[in-house]
C-alpha cells in the first residue's frame, strides 16, 4: 500500500518553463489537496479537489492550474514558471472532509522546486 | 482576520521532561483540531484529532487538550525522548467540505 506518491522529487526549473506534479493516492480518497510550504509561512493551500472532475481555489493559486480527470490522481501544472514558486510542493489526500470521520491527511513525500 | 497561531517557532526541553506546545485560533470555528508530526524532508504525519466537544484526548505519551472558550488546543508529549524532535502542526478542520487550516508549525527539540 503505498499511500500518497508524489513525482518528481527534485526539480530545477528555468523561469518561464513549464511543468506538471504528479500526485497518485492508491486509499480511494474522495478529497485530494496541494499544497506549498516555505520557510516561516508554513503549509498553504494552492488547490482542492472534493472529487473527480472537481478543483477548487486554495489560499495561493494563481500561477498554478491542477486537474482532477481520475479519482486516485490529481494533477499541479505552472505554465510559466517564476523564481516566487521555488518551494516545497505537498499532495495530500483524505477520505472525507466533513469532520465526521476519516478526515486526517495522508501526505505525499513532497516535491522540492527550484526556479532559476 | 482569521489566524490561526503557535506559540513558537522552536522549543528546546530536556529529555524526559514534558513538552507543551500551543495552538492558538481567531475567528474560526473548526468542528475538530488534528495535530502532525514532520521531520525534515517529509511530509507531515497524522496523530491526533480532538473534537469540539471532548475536552482531552490521549494517545500513549502525547495528549492533547481543546478549549473552545479560549480559542486554545495544547499538545503535551510526556517523558519527552530526542526522537520527538520534529516539528509539529496544528491543523484546524471546520467541516463543510472545507479543506484543513494549518498553523506555522513548532520546532521541538529535545536534548539528551
Amino acid at each position: 500500500n503505498a499511500g500518497v506518491t508524489q513525482t518528481p522529487k527534485f526539480r530545477v526549473l528555468k523561469t518561464g518553463q513549464s511543468m506538471t506534479l504528479l500526485c497518485a493516492q492508491d486509499m480511494n480518497h474522495e478529497y485530494m489537496y496541494w499544497y506549498r510550504q516555505d520557510p516561516g509561512m508554513g503549509l498553504r493551500l494552492i488547490h482542492y479537489s472534493v472529487g473527480e472532475g472537481t478543483t477548487a481555489k486554495g489560499e495561493v493559486p494563481d500561477g498554478y492550474n491542477v486537474s482532477r480527470l481520475k479519482k486516485q490522481n490529481f494533477l499541479l501544472g505552472l505554465e510559466s514558471a517564476a523564481p516566487s514558486q521555488t518551494s516545497v510542493y505537498f499532495c495530500a489526500s483524505s477520505y472525507s472532509s466533513t469532520g465526521l470521520t476519516n478526515t486526517e491527511a495522508f501526505f505525499g513525500q513532497g516535491t522540492r522546486l527550484t526556479v532559476v | 482576520s482569521q489566524k490561526i497561531e503557535q506559540n513558537s517557532e522552536a522549543l528546546n526541553i530536556q529529555e524526559g521532561k514534558t513538552a507543551t506546545l500551543t495552538c492558538n485560533y481567531t475567528n474560526y470555528s473548526p468542528a475538530y483540531l488534528q495535530w502532525y508530526r514532520q521531520d525534515p524532508g517529509r511530509g507531515p504525519v497524522f496523530l491526533l484529532l480532538i473534537r469540539e466537544n471532548e475536552k482531552e484526548k490521549r494517545k500513549e505519551r502525547l495528549k492533547v487538550t481543546f478549549d473552545t472558550t479560549l480559542k486554545q488546543s495544547l499538545f503535551h508529549i510526556t517523558a519527552s525522548q530526542p526522537a520527538d524532535s520534529a516539528t509539529y502542526l496544528c491543523a484546524l478542520d471546520l467541516s463543510g467540505n472545507t479543506p484543513l487550516v494549518f498553523g506555522k508549525g513548532t520546532r521541538l527539540s529535545v536534548i539528551a
